[in-house]
């Protein structure tokens, strides 16, 4: 199973850049890495996604590696309204079928 | 974009009855949706894959007979907890991919469940 290890928690003051980096050493050759962000008694939000190298969009970054062992999730100039959980996953392809186990998470804390 | 929706968002019952969670694709058809459970502080919790027009795969230590899923159409799966308990208190989740066939497209979620069993 490919497995996901990344901070508890992590605090930041409005305005700054984030950085949050997700461990996923098995990562299967056709995994993509996707974040999701979750707010408090709401369903997980589509942040990013990708393979290798980086990827942006207009809310984050997405660093990975060539080995692809690991990601990094980068917000750029983090508000209040960022504080939430974030979540790395990889995919999964077990004996049922492929699903998407989550991890933890990364609960972001963002202060004024 | 797709839109998953989740009906109802909180639910309130007695202890020994029985609730019905909705999971829609609202714009986009799933031949699989997916459906979590949440305790509060901790991480989603896969509790099993709902398939269209077959039987669900329940996940280990997932009790398929009370936790009933029906997945009827490609727009619709539903969660039913059987004989509701205190203890299946929780926030549940309904996920499903837009696009069939690929594994790797991102998820949609639902914006939860809220059940309290008094």
């Amino acid at each position: 199973l490919a497995k996901t290890t990344q901070p508890i928690s992590m605090d930041s003051y409005e305005g700054q850049e984030v950085n949050i980096t997700c461990s996923h050493n098995n990562i299967a050759t056709n995994d993509y890495i996707t974040w999701y962000q979750q707010f408090p008694s709401q369903g997980p939000r589509f942040i990013i996604q990708g393979y290798k190298t980086k990827v942006t969009n207009e809310v984050a970054s997405l660093f990975i590696p060539a080995d692809r062992k690991s990601s990094t999730l980068s917000l750029p100039r983090v508000s209040l309204s960022d504080t939430a959980v974030y979540y790395c996953l990889v995919g999964d392809s077990g004996t049922g079928g492929f699903k998407t186990i989550f991890g933890a998470g990364t609960r972001l804390f963002v202060k004024a | 974009g797709a839109v998953v929706s989740q009906h109802p968002s909180w639910v309130i019952c007695k202890s020994g009855t029985s609730v019905k969670i909705e999971c829609r694709s609202l714009d986009f058809q799933a031949t699989t949706m997916f459906w979590y459970r949440q305790f509060p502080k901790q991480s989603l919790m896969l509790m099993a894959t709902s398939n269209e027009g077959s039987k669900a795969t329940y996940e280990q230590g997932v009790e398929k007979d009370k936790f009933l899923i029906n997945h009827a159409s490609l727009t619709l799966s539903t969660l039913t907890v059987t004989s509701a308990h205190p203890e299946d208190s929780s926030f549940y989740i309904c996920s499903a991919r837009e696009s069939v066939g690929d594994m790797n497209s991102p998820l949609h979620f639902g914006n939860g469940t809220r059940l309290t069993v008094t």
